[in-house]
């Protein structure tokens, strides 16, 4: 079956510096990943999505993302952390060819101290 | 276009009460999901649809009906509710699960309180 993992309940990062949130998966077949961010109050937004091509994703407010086969990875990057970065980031996977829908991981929280 | 709403924004039952959340989206998706959000537990899906008259279970969904009697809604009803399903409710719409098209859209979600 397919899963999701986020080892890190949180992540602090200080304004400025490049932040790293970390997710792994787990398919049987080769996977579609997605991010998404949740603000206080607020439903999940999407940010972005790995179907096939390039490894590198860009996506929304300056984020990408990095997809690693052999490693089985897709950690969310972005170069210089802003404090309204800060908000709880979901990784999700779908493997196309064994189910028919999307698994999330736990959750990340972002906190980007100024 | 107002995307994906939800109804009610909170509520609060007493235990054995029934009650019926209401999802609405009017983006003409075909594939739509009802989600709880519990600390710790991330998203877990209760039931999921793939289109008008069609339901499946998810992760978790004893203790849980759903119905999609018109393409733009899905209705999410719990029978006799429980302290245990004290949770936030999330329902998200989605084209399809093919070619890409699988961007989930979210509602604002319903904060359910079971006494």
């Amino acid at each position: 079956a397919q899963s999701v993992a986020q080892p890190e309940d949180q992540v602090n990062v200080a304004e400025g510096n490049p932040l790293t949130v970390k997710c792994t998966y787990s398919v049987s077949g080769n996977p579609y990943l997605f991010w998404y961010v949740q603000y206080p109050n607020r439903g999940l937004q999407f940010l972005l999505k790995y179907i096939t091509g390039d490894n590198l994703v860009k996506g929304s407010y300056g984020f990408e993302a990095e997809f690693n086969k052999s490693q089985t990875s897709f950690h969310l990057k972005k170069p210089s952390a802003l404090v309204s970065d800060s908000a709880l980031y979901f990784c999700a996977v779908r493997d196309p060819y064994r189910d028919d829908k999307i698994i999330f991981g736990k959750g990340t929280r972002l906190h980007i101290l100024p | 276009n107002a995307g994906v709403t939800q109804t009610p924004k909170f509520r609060v039952l007493k235990t054995g009460q029934s009650m019926t959340l209401l999802c609405a989206q009017d983006m003409n998706h075909e594939y739509m999901y009802w989600y709880r959000q519990d600390p710790g537990m991330g998203l877990r899906l209760i039931h999921y649809s793939v289109g008008e008259g069609t339901t499946a279970k998810g992760e978790v969904p004893d203790g849980y009906n759903v119905s999609r009697l018109k393409k733009q809604n899905f209705l999410l009803g719990l029978e006799s509710a429980a302290p245990s399903q004290t949770s936030v409710y999330f329902c998200a719409s989605s084209y399809t699960l093919a070619g890409g098209q699988e961007t989930q859209y979210f509602g604002p979600g319903t904060r359910l309180l079971v006494l």
